[in-house]
């Protein structure tokens, strides 16, 4: 079975700094879509970044970058320059190639000022 | 602006009682999924539809019920079946469920906090 784990349950950062949030997985599968996503304190989920297996480049979006590591099945996310407004739950999730999404159990990052 | 609406915002559940939970969305998506998410557990899938008149059963979805009359609405039933119906639920939509999702990840709602009292 498909498990995604992140082992930060909580984090905190200070302000104008860079943090990495950590994920790993567990699959037989060759072709998969990786995602982060943000759930701030309104409780919207909201997608940050998303990398698809098969593309060995690491995804960016503006202050956003992963490392994709395909052999050992790590996907952290690098959060550079945070701002407070970067404060919020951020959950892993891997998508099958029977697209069924399946989550981890997140990691509540708070930014300090 | 497009974007999927759930309400109420909160709810309270007596013993026995069945509620629904409301999910529109705007987006003209096909797809639709209802998520529980429980501390320390992350979301785990309930329901899923893909069209109009059909839906899927996920990963826990004793104790609930769906129906999907209509492209924008998929209301989630949590009957007195469900034992422990206290979380925050989630509905989700993406265009359609394996091209769209896998491209641009799912839209989400911003949630209902179910609690039995």
């Amino acid at each position: 079975a498909q498990t995604v784990t992140q082992s930060q349950p909580e984090m905190s950062v200070q302000e104008a700094e860079t943090v990495t949030l950590s994920c790993t997985y567990d699959t037989s599968e060759s072709n998969y879509y990786l995602f982060w996503y943000k759930q701030p304190p309104s409780r919207q989920m909201i997608l940050v970044i998303r990398q698809e297996a098969y593309k060995q480049q690491n995804a960016t979006e503006n202050r956003f970058s992963v490392n994709f590591q395909k052999a050992a099945k790590s996907f952290s996310l690098k959060i550079s320059d945070s701002q407070l407004g970067d404060t919020a739950m951020y959950f892993c999730a891997f998508l099958s190639g029977t697209y069924k999404y399946i989550f981890g159990t997140g990691t509540r990052l708070k930014v300090l000022a | 602006d497009g974007g999927i609406t759930q309400s109420p915002k909160y709810l309270f559940r007596k013993e026995g009682q069945n509620v629904t939970l409301s999910c529109e969305q705007n987006l003209n998506h096909d797809a639709m999924y209802w998520y529980r998410q429980d501390p320390g557990q992350g979301l785990r899938l309930i329901y899923y539809s893909q069209i109009v008149n059909d839906f899927q059963k996920g990963d826990i979805a004793e104790g609930y019920s769906v129906s999907r009359e209509k492209k924008e609405s998929f209301p989630l039933t949590v009957t007195s079946a469900q034992k422990n119906p206290t979380a925050f639920y989630l509905c989700a939509s993406s265009m359609d469920r394996i091209a769209h999702g896998a491209n641009y990840g799912y839209t989400f709602g911003s949630g209902t906090r179910l609690t039995v009292v």
